[in-house]
This record gives structure tokens, C-alpha cells and sequence, in this order.
């Protein structure tokens, strides 16, 4: 069974600072997702990783993808305020039907 | 463009009444899902279809039932609700595997069980 894991569930971070979000899972995979979820929101999507090396960047947020160390990492480069919210990793399995499983969730708060 | 549409966006119910959730998508997708989201839990998945007139159970199916008569739209039932359901119900869809452009979802359904 897939499993994903999130760290760390909840950060709290003053603007300008850097951080990493983890994001790891049992099982072999065929892409990665990250979504954002502002509170009492929907999720919208922020990057989708297809490939081992995979590396995507929007703004102050670069997403990466590790598939032989199963890990993908959500850099945020000099917080903004606006960044806050909860995001999400999600995984496919491996052949057949593509389910997607997500990790917890990561709140992150950021301190102006 | 609408994307996905969930009605009702909240709703109270008392143990035992039974409700339906109704998700329409106007982007032609084939796959259809729908989520719970429970603090500290993420979302876990209750039922999908990958077509019309397809159901499957997801990770937590029971209490829950699930229609697709059009291929646009994806019901989630709860015959006789519990406090336990107390929950916020997202539905997705996405052409025939999340592939590179993932899920769209809608809004939620806020529902409490008192």
C-alpha cells in the first residue's frame, strides 16, 4: 500500500527566510503532485513532477523530485505572507489504475 | 467554464437523515472522485468512477454510496448519516488518469452530523 508522508505538518517561518518542505512515499511511483489549500478553500494545483530529476519553479516556490530516494522537497525562497496555507503531496501508483494518494499536509504560517 | 461544481457548499444534518452530494464537471473528464477531509488526515478517498456507470470503493467507502448515471456527473449518498461523517467532501475529476495535469477539484461540501 502507498503511503505518504509529509514534514513537517506545521511550520512557522518569518518572511524572507528559506525553508523545505519533505514529501515521502513507500512505493514506487509514477508522478508527484503538490497542491495549496487556503483555509476553508479547494485545493489548486502548483506543480506536477513526471520524472526523476524533475524540477519546477513558480515565484519563491521550486518543487523537486527524487523517485529512487522516493522524495520530493517544496523550496520556498524568502517567504511572503501570501504563502500561507496548507500544502499537499500527492502520488500515483505504480501500473494500472492511476490512484492518487495524498500525504497530510504541511501548514505553513507566515509571520510578516 | 464552470470546472467542478459541488452542491450544497454546506449543510447540517441529524444522525440518521440521509442527504446526497452532487458533483458536476463540464470539462469532459472521464475520472471522477470524491474525498473526505478530516484534520491532520489529508484527504482519503471514498469512491471513484472512470467512466460513466463505473463505481469503485476507495480507502473509506463504507456509510457511503456513489452514482454516475452522466458522464458529467458523479453523486455521493449517505443513507443514515453519523456524527462520524462530519467532514468536508471534495470532489475531483481528471481525463482518464490524473497524468501530467493531476486533479481539478471542486469547492467542498462542508457537513456536519449533529
Amino acid at each position: 500500500e502507498l503511503k505518504v508522508e509529509q514534514n513537517p505538518l506545521f511550520l512557522s517561518m518569518q518572511e524572507g527566510k528559506n525553508y523545505t518542505i519533505y514529501c515521502n512515499y513507500s512505493t514506487t511511483s509514477d508522478r508527484l503532485y503538490w497542491y495549496r489549500q487556503d483555509p476553508g478553500k479547494s485545493l489548486e494545483s502548483l506543480f506536477v513532477l513526471l520524472s526523476n530529476g524533475a524540477v519546477k519553479q513558480e515565484g519563491r516556490l521550486m518543487a523537486s523530485l527524487d523517485t529512487k530516494a522516493r522524495l520530493s522537497t517544496l523550496h520556498i525562497t524568502a517567504a511572503v505572507h501570501d504563502l500561507s496555507a496548507t500544502y499537499f503531496c500527492a502520488v500515483t501508483n505504480s501500473g494500472g489504475y492511476q490512484k492518487v494518494t495524498f500525504g497530510t499536509g504541511t501548514k505553513l504560517q507566515v509571520i510578516p | 467554464n464552470a470546472g467542478v461544481t459541488q452542491t450544497p457548499k454546506f449543510r447540517v444534518l441529524k444522525t440518521g437523515q440521509s442527504m446526497t452530494l452532487l458533483c458536476a464537471q463540464d470539462m469532459n473528464h472521464e475520472y471522477m472522485y470524491w474525498y473526505r477531509q478530516d484534520p491532520g488526515m489529508g484527504l482519503r478517498l471514498i469512491h471513484y468512477s472512470v467512466g460513466e456507470g463505473t463505481t469503485a470503493k476507495g480507502e473509506v467507502p463504507d456509510g457511503y454510496n456513489v452514482s454516475r448515471l452522466k458522464k458529467q456527473n458523479f453523486l455521493l449518498g449517505l443513507e443514515s448519516a453519523a456524527p462520524s461523517q462530519t467532514s468536508v467532501y471534495f470532489c475531483a475529476s481528471s481525463h482518464r488518469a490524473p497524468g501530467s495535469y493531476g486533479y481539478t477539484f471542486g469547492s467542498g461540501t462542508r457537513l456536519t452530523v449533529v
